[in-house]
């Protein structure tokens, strides 16, 4: 069945740092989703991506979709502490998502 | 105001025990979900329904049963709870399949068996 593989599992980021948490699937998504869950919270959803190469922006958040439609990747500038949760991406075809492991994300102030 | 409900918040039961948690959404949406999360926040599909009608069966045991009365609601009802049945689980809904807007998760259940 489809995957998604996604890392790092967990990221330290100094407060005003970037970073990037990356996701691949072994097949080719019909779209990919990004999800943020808080600690103790539950997932929200951040965005959708569906066309190759898709590249969208909120604010300091950055999200990509690969042309080959198997990868993406958030990438978040000048860290906050309110960036501090777990990111997911998932992976969806119909009524199914599969979501990667998340990556874990805590800030040094 | 609650997009997406669930209770109870915290269930903790014995092995064997018999036990349900109930979801609502008040979003108007036709498909809902059930998600288990275990404790290394591993997140997995279980069910889908769509308008009340069963889409996805995540080779989930017998044990788990879900139940759409109707459109708004879907609860799961667990049978000879197990100690590996212990996680968070989650509701959620979505307009259609592939919905832009994503899915709406609730709150959570966690559930402790002991």
């Amino acid at each position: 069945g489809q995957q998604v593989m996604q890392i790092p599992q967990y990221q330290h980021v100094q407060e005003g740092e970037d970073f990037t948490t990356y996701c691949n699937s072994s097949t080719t998504l019909s779209n990919i989703q990004w999800y943020k869950q808080r600690p103790g919270g539950h997932p929200v959803f951040l965005i959708q991506l569906v066309k190759s190469g898709e590249v969208k922006k909120q604010k300091r958040l950055t999200f990509q979709f690969g042309e080959a439609k198997k990868n993406s990747s958030l990438h978040i500038t000048a860290t906050q502490t309110t960036d501090v949760g777990t990111y997911f991406c998932a992976g969806g075809n119909d009524y199914k998502l599969s979501f990667g492991a998340g990556t874990t994300v805590t800030v040094r102030a | 105001d609650t997009a997406v409900s669930q209770t109870p918040k915290y269930l903790v039961t014995q092995m064997g025990n018999d036990k349900s948690i109930k979801c609502e959404q008040n979003l108007g949406h036709d498909t809902m979900y059930w998600y288990k999360q275990d404790s290394k926040k591993f997140l997995k599909i279980m069910f889908s329904y769509n308008n009340k009608e069963l889409i996805i069966n995540e080779t989930v045991p017998n044990r788990f049963s879900p139940k759409s009365p109707d459109k708004a609601h879907l609860n799961l009802h667990i049978n000879s709870l197990e100690l590996g049945d212990s996680a968070v689980y989650f509701c959620a809904s979505s307009q259609g399949r592939g919905s832009r807007l994503g899915q709406y998760f609730g709150p959570g259940t966690r559930l402790t068996v002991t």
